[in-house]
């Protein structure tokens, strides 16, 4: 079955610390894995892709993630936390071709002074 | 940046009433989607549509409808509303074309009192 699970529903950084938020997929053919974020009232913006290539992808806003294909990973990371990063983000996983993405349930970050 | 708006951004009804969901997407996109989003919750995919006069349902039942008379416009219905039609109600679009990543709106806020 396919699924993605983020495993912390809500995590608490300092601003200027760094971040990893993380993601873990079931899919059954190769994996298009995103990261998307929405501010509250707001819909989803894209984050950062992963089609192929290098499995270190870069995003906006100062976003990374790593695709890790052994532990059916893609961990979010960020260096050096904002305090305008602080919303819901979401891990998805679908098809190149096909109709259906599969959303984690987010993690929700609070960004501390 | 995605060009897909959604309207109302909020919307507060009766049980009982017909509604409409506009969504409206300016990139050419052959693919559009609806997804139902519940706080805490993965967004569940309701109906999509591969390209003009092409409706299908998702994986969620819905008790609403779709029409694709238009390329660009993807509105979604429900004949008589409930309470438990409230929740937070996305669009997006794709392109198969560009690995059908997926463009969202801002979304819907609904609230069936």
């Amino acid at each position: 079955a396919q699924s993605v699970t983020q495993p912390d529903i809500h995590i608490t950084v300092s601003e200027g610390a760094s971040l990893e938020l993380r993601c873990n997929y079931s899919y059954g053919a190769t994996p298009y894995l995103f990261w998307y974020v929405q501010s509250p009232g707001q819909g989803l913006q894209l984050l950062l892709k992963y089609f192929s290539g290098d499995t270190l992808v870069q995003g906006i806003k100062g976003f990374e993630a790593e695709f890790k294909r052994s532990q059916s990973s893609f961990n979010l990371r960020k260096p050096s936390v904002h305090w305008s990063d602080a919303a819901e983000y979401f891990c998805a996983v679908g098809a190149y071709t096909g109709n259906q993405f599969y959303f984690g349930t987010g993690t929700s970050l609070t960004v501390i002074p | 940046e995605a060009d897909i708006y959604q309207t109302p951004r909020y919307l507060v009804i009766g049980t009982g009433k017909k509604i409409t969901l506009e969504c409206s997407q300016t990139m050419g996109h052959d693919k559009m989607y609806w997804y139902q989003q519940d706080p805490g919750m993965e967004l569940h995919l309701i109906h999509y549509s591969y390209g003009v006069n092409s409706t299908e349902k998702g994986d969620l039942s819905s008790e609403s409808t779709v029409s694709r008379i238009r390329t660009e416009h993807f509105p979604l219905t429900l004949e008589s509303a409930r309470p438990s039609h409230t929740s937070q109600y996305l669009c997006a679009s794709s392109e198969e074309s560009r690995g059908n990543i997926q463009y969202f709106g801002a979304g819907t806020r609904l609230s069936v009192l």
